[in-house]
């Protein structure tokens, strides 16, 4: 079945450092994808998304381009912050009725 | 707009005992999904609801149910509550407009409620 696979946690930065979250998926079909994060005390909330190959998605500083050949959807940022620590949630959504599949999530640490 | 709102915020049970847990949407929101949340699974879906009727299932023991109202705020219960059903439990909705709900519209997630079975 479609499920979503990301690098295990906890990743622990320096602050300005590059960050690079892995994420990886099995869909048939062509699934919208979506990164979730969710910082302390709090729901998740989307990130970015993008919805067909070769889209970029990006927002805060953050991006993640959909790669159908590598089926890959890996969080990038040039340079994190403290505030930018947070459990970060890749997820697909097979097709237009169906429910959103999560991934595992990604604690990040930045240290000032 | 007011958010997403779970109550309560925290909840201690003992094994054997049900729960009821409630989620209020965004106002115009139709949709309600409910996912539970533990270190070793991360988010496990439960369950969707649309315009009162259960849409998706996900692979939780039958002890799981939900529903939703007329006004969309929806309630999951939990009976013969299981040391293993300790968790943080939440709730998210979307406009879920025309069919075409999580493909083009982002879930708004609540805080959640945090379960202890003991």
């Amino acid at each position: 079945g479609d499920s979503v696979t990301q690098m295990e946690g906890p990743v622990t930065l320096s602050e300005e450092a590059f960050l690079t979250i892995n994420c990886t998926y099995t869909a048939t079909g062509y699934p919208s994808l979506f990164w979730y994060v969710q910082y302390p005390g709090e729901g998740l909330q989307l990130l970015l998304k993008a919805t067909k190959a070769d889209d970029k998605g990006s927002n805060k500083g953050f991006e993640a381009t959909y790669r159908k050949e590598t089926t890959s959807f890996h969080l990038e940022k040039g340079s994190v912050q403290v505030s930018d620590s947070a459990v970060y949630f890749c997820a697909l959504s097979p097709n237009r009725d169906d429910k959103i599949i999560f991934g595992k999530g990604t604690r990040l640490h930045i240290l000032p | 707009k007011a958010g997403v709102t779970q109550t309560p915020r925290y909840l201690i049970k003992t094994r054997g005992q049900q729960v009821t847990l409630s989620c209020s949407p965004i106002s115009g929101h139709r949709s309600v999904s409910w996912y539970q949340q533990t270190p070793g699974q991360g988010l496990q879906f439960l369950f969707e609801y649309f315009s009162e009727t259960q849409r998706n299932k996900g692979n939780f023991p039958g002890r799981f149910s939900g529903r939703q109202f007329s006004n969309s705020r929806s309630e999951m219960n939990v009976s013969t509550l299981e040391l293993g059903d300790s968790a943080l439990y939440l709730c998210a909705s979307s406009p879920g407009v025309g069919g075409t709900s999580s493909y083009n519209s982002p879930l708004h997630f609540g805080n959640g409620t945090r379960l202890t079975v003991t």
